[in-house]
């Protein structure tokens, strides 16, 4: 069984640009959860979708959206990007909310200059 | 009350030794207490996870001790190994959301 996929793994990008990162879950998964990590704020939540509904959104600006795809499939975009972006975004997946485990994927490096 | 303390930052542990990871919760609704290691370029991968009507979990060398009352968790790896050395996350859920709260992380040194 196929694990979490994110596309692409790495990403530069420059301030005020925009951009787009992809999270396959694993088959029959429907829950999936994107996290910011960095070395100064650590792993941090961002959204979760179910049934592509947002269950819930962690505390950042509205530069940064998500949404899901009938197929369970998500996507995330932050739009003017800042210097502070650059992280390494992961997406994790599990069957439901609140009760499975959740695995994550290899995660997207993104550089912003 | 949405944090979970974690310590140490890092730990320096010779092979065969024990490895301890502590930490400490607000928030009474969390249900869920996962840890996760991560290695360089991977994304975390579930280790053990308890919840808290259970004081203790054991997975091979993992074993994770909870003290509800003390709002505590902490991570025991037993017998560690060099293929240990990693960063090591907990964390907590509450029911009905897969939103996690992660520890700041702790990492891990294990020396031959």
């Amino acid at each position: 069984k196929a694990g979490v996929t994110q596309t692409p793994r790495y990403l530069i990008k420059t301030r005020g640009q925009q951009v787009t990162l992809s999270c396959s879950p694993i088959s029959g998964h429907r829950s999936v959860s994107w996290y910011q990590q960095t070395p100064g704020q650590g792993l941090q939540f961002l959204f979760e979708y179910f049934s592509e509904t947002q269950r819930n959104k962690g505390n950042f600006p509205g530069r940064f959206s998500g949404r899901q795809f009938s197929n369970s499939r998500s996507e995330m975009n932050v739009s003017t990007l800042e210097l502070g972006d650059s992280a390494l975004y992961l997406c994790a997946s599990s069957f439901g909310t609140g009760g499975e485990t959740q695995y994550f994927g290899p995660g997207t490096r993104l550089l912003v200059l | 009350q949405q944090q979970v303390k974690q310590s140490p930052q890092s730990l320096i542990v010779q092979k065969g030794g024990i490895s301890i990871i502590n930490c400490a919760y607000e928030n009474t609704a969390f249900d869920y207490f996962p840890w996760y290691q991560q290695f360089p370029g991977k994304g975390p991968a579930l280790l053990i996870a308890i919840r808290p009507d259970v004081s203790e979990k054991k997975e091979g060398r993992f074993t994770i001790s909870f003290n509800k009352s003390a709002k505590q968790f902490s991570l025991h790896i037993m017998d560690s190994q060099p293929g240990d050395s990693a960063t090591y996350f907990c964390a907590a859920r509450r029911g009905g959301t897969d939103k996690l709260i992660f520890g700041t992380g702790t990492r891990l040194q294990v020396f031959p």
